[in-house]
């Protein structure tokens, strides 16, 4: 199973920028890098994906390193809704499994007032 | 907005029931999955279907069948419920095709007594 390393936690303050890392040594060079937050008492809710080059959406930015055996998901502006579980997910290509997203235990994210 | 709606998110069985786990959504997705979510060991997938009356098995499908008789709808079913089986029960759908963001309901915890 495709693996990511993360922290288990990390806390931030309100309208600062947050920077959760990942490592995923292993990924492939067809592999996307995914993102996906769990809020309290709710699903998993998508955030960001990419491949080689760094993306932007509303939500967030995802950062890829030019080795990509890692990344980093950019909150600029964090605030209290943000406080979630993040996972950082790399997909693999391999198979008849490329539909499989494997969750790790992803970094859960503080945020203070 | 994607939605991905469950049918109950508490529910309370006996062991040896036949439990019906419900889940619509309407954005017209090809792809619909049923994963378990429990401390410790993150999502699981328990099944997965790419199209009407399609389904292929993923990690943990032991204890659990599916049906998909229409497109917006995917049903998990537990055919003789056991303790083990009290969880939360999450469904997805996506686009089909690669690296589809999936899009989550808010879950079903289910409690097997």
């Amino acid at each position: 199973d495709a693996k990511t390393t993360q922290p288990n936690s990390m806390e931030s303050n309100e309208e600062e920028p947050v920077h959760l890392p990942c490592n995923h040594s292993t990924i492939s060079g067809t592999d996307y890098i995914h993102w996906y937050r769990q809020l309290p008492s709710q699903g998993p809710e998508y955030v960001i994906h990419g491949l080689t080059s760094n993306v932007n959406n509303r939500m967030a930015s995802l950062a890829i390193a030019e080795d990509r055996k890692s990344s980093t998901l950019i909150l600029h502006r964090a605030t209290l809704r943000d406080a979630a579980v993040y996972y950082c997910i790399h997909q693999s290509s391999s198979g008849g499994s490329n539909y499989k997203l494997t969750f790790g235990k992803g970094t859960l994210l503080t945020v203070n007032p | 907005d994607v939605k991905v709606t469950q049918s109950s998110r508490y529910l309370v069985k006996r062991t040896g029931e036949k439990v019906f786990l419900e889940c619509v959504q309407d954005m017209d997705h090809e792809n619909m999955f049923w994963y378990r979510q429990d401390p410790g060991l993150g999502l699981r997938l328990i099944y997965f279907s790419y199209d009407v009356k399609m389904k292929e098995k993923g990690d943990i499908p032991e204890g659990y069948s599916v049906s998909r008789e229409k497109k917006e709808r995917f049903s998990l079913i537990l055919e003789s419920a056991s303790t083990n089986q009290t969880s939360m029960y999450l469904c997805a759908s996506s686009l089909s095709g690669f690296n589809q963001p999936q899009h989550f309901g808010d879950g079903t915890r289910l409690s097997i007594l």
